[in-house]
């Protein structure tokens, strides 16, 4: 059974400063997702990552996979009050279906 | 862009009620997905369908069934609503990644 753990669950964290959030699974995929919440809202997604090695960067997020060691990281670049969020990451569950499993999400907070 | 659009955004129904959730996507989509999210639990899948009246159960099944009479439409039903399904419900649909609604916050008093 795929299982899915995120770390942190929370982050306080100052402008300017640097992060990484991470997300390990316990079972072989060839998916792994990153979605944001916002309070109240639903979620949105940021990367795909379908390759071991992929890394994709949307301005100060920059997304990896490590397949064999089963690791995903989302790091954070000079955080800004903007990125304050929940931060979700997703595996696919193998063998045709489309279904995911998600972490617990880590809620982030930049504070000025 | 992908549309998912859910019926309601706040719903509050009683005890024991028969709740309906609906759920439309524009995209032709095949795949479509009924979650839960709870504080502290993330998102927990209640159930998914592949096709037109083909349906798979999630990880939290109980208490809920689903109907997908047309391709475009996923509803989630609650059989005999009880306080413990209280919770916010996301749907979504896909391909690669999963497009999410706004999501149906469901009170049950």
């Amino acid at each position: 059974e795929l299982k899915v753990e995120q770390n942190p669950l929370f982050l306080s964290m100052q402008e300017g400063k640097n992060y990484t959030i991470y997300c390990n699974y316990s079972t072989t995929s060839d998916r792994l997702y990153w979605y944001r919440q916002d309070p109240g809202k639903s979620l949105e997604s940021l990367f795909v990552l379908l390759s071991n090695g992929a890394v994709k960067q949307e301005g100060r997020l920059m997304a990896s996979l490590d397949t064999k060691a089963r690791l995903s990281t989302l790091h954070i670049t000079a955080a800004v009050h903007d990125l304050s969020a929940t931060y979700f990451c997703a595996v696919a569950v193998q063998g045709g279906s489309e279904k995911l499993v998600f972490g617990k999400g880590t809620k982030l907070t930049v504070n000025p | 862009d992908v549309k998912v659009t859910q019926s309601s955004r706040y719903l509050v129904k009683r005890t024991g009620e028969k709740v309906f959730l609906e759920c439309v996507q524009d995209m032709d989509h095949e795949n479509m997905f009924w979650y839960r999210q709870d504080p502290g639990l993330g998102l927990r899948l209640i159930y998914f369908s592949y096709d037109v009246k083909m349906k798979e159960k999630g990880d939290i099944p109980e208490g809920y069934s689903v109907s997908r009479e047309k391709k475009e439409r996923f509803s989630l039903i609650l059989e005999s609503a009880s306080t413990n399904q209280t919770s916010m419900y996301l749907c979504a649909s896909s391909f690669r990644p999963q497009h999410f609604g706004d999501g149906t916050r469901l009170s049950i008093l």
